[in-house]
């Protein structure tokens, strides 16, 4: 079986554009969260989502935005990017929100010039 | 708010030494407890995880016990091998006003042969 799959792998953007990133979880799997990790640093808790709706938010401002499919597949938005949103971004899935296994992807490498 | 704190690395080793990296936790409620590894190129996995207290997970020689009155989830294997060499991260997830994860910053394995 597939595991999960995120796209694209790596994305070159300047100030102020926005992005879009993808993830596809593991068959099966209704919930996805959302995660950046800096370099040298653990994963930081961004969203979760749950049959389509948000379940959880970290500490991240009003520029971040997700959204969850009826294939439950998701995007992650960002808008108007700062240098400080250069990171890896990590897509996990797993079968239920809460305190489940969670199943990660590679991640996409974003940098901000 | 809910943190989770792990000892810092980088930790070297010579084969078939004795592992203990400490994670501690602060919650406000009964958090589900993780250690996930990052291997050298590849994505992050879960080593193992506890749900109540006193629980243990283990898995591939590795142990940890849930301990609520030190609030604490220290990772322990009695003899580490050269391919044990990876990122650990100590991680909490809980219901707390949604789902959250939490993880540690991470510590650094070097296993010598």
């Amino acid at each position: 079986d597939a595991g999960v799959t995120q796209s694209p792998t790596h994305l070159i953007k300047t100030r102020g554009q926005q992005v879009t990133l993808r993830c596809s979880p593991i068959s099966g799997h209704k919930s996805v969260s959302w995660y950046q990790q800096v370099l040298g640093q653990g994963p930081q808790f961004i969203f979760q989502y749950y049959e389509k709706e948000e379940r959880g938010r970290g500490n991240f401002p009003d520029r971040f935005s997700a959204r969850q499919f009826p294939n439950y597949s998701s995007e992650l938005n960002v808008n108007a990017l700062l240098l400080g949103d250069s990171a890896l971004y990590l897509c996990a899935s797993s079968l239920a929100a809460g305190g489940e296994t969670q199943y990660f992807g590679p991640g996409t490498r974003l940098l901000v010039l | 708010g809910n943190s989770v704190t792990q000892m810092e690395g980088p930790v070297t080793l010579s084969e078939e030494a004795f592992l203990t990296i400490n994670c501690t936790y602060t919650a406000t409620g009964y958090p589900s407890l993780f250690w996930y590894v990052q291997y050298p190129g590849e994505g992050l996995q879960l080593l193992l995880k506890a749900t109540k207290a006193d629980d243990k997970g283990s898995n591939k020689g590795f142990e940890a016990t849930y301990r609520k009155e030190t609030t604490s989830f220290h990772l322990e294997k009695g003899s580490v091998q050269v391919s044990d060499s990876a990122v650990y991260f100590c991680a909490l997830s809980e219901f707390s006003g949604g789902f959250k994860t939490i993880f540690g910053a991470g510590t650094r394995l070097f296993v010598k042969a």
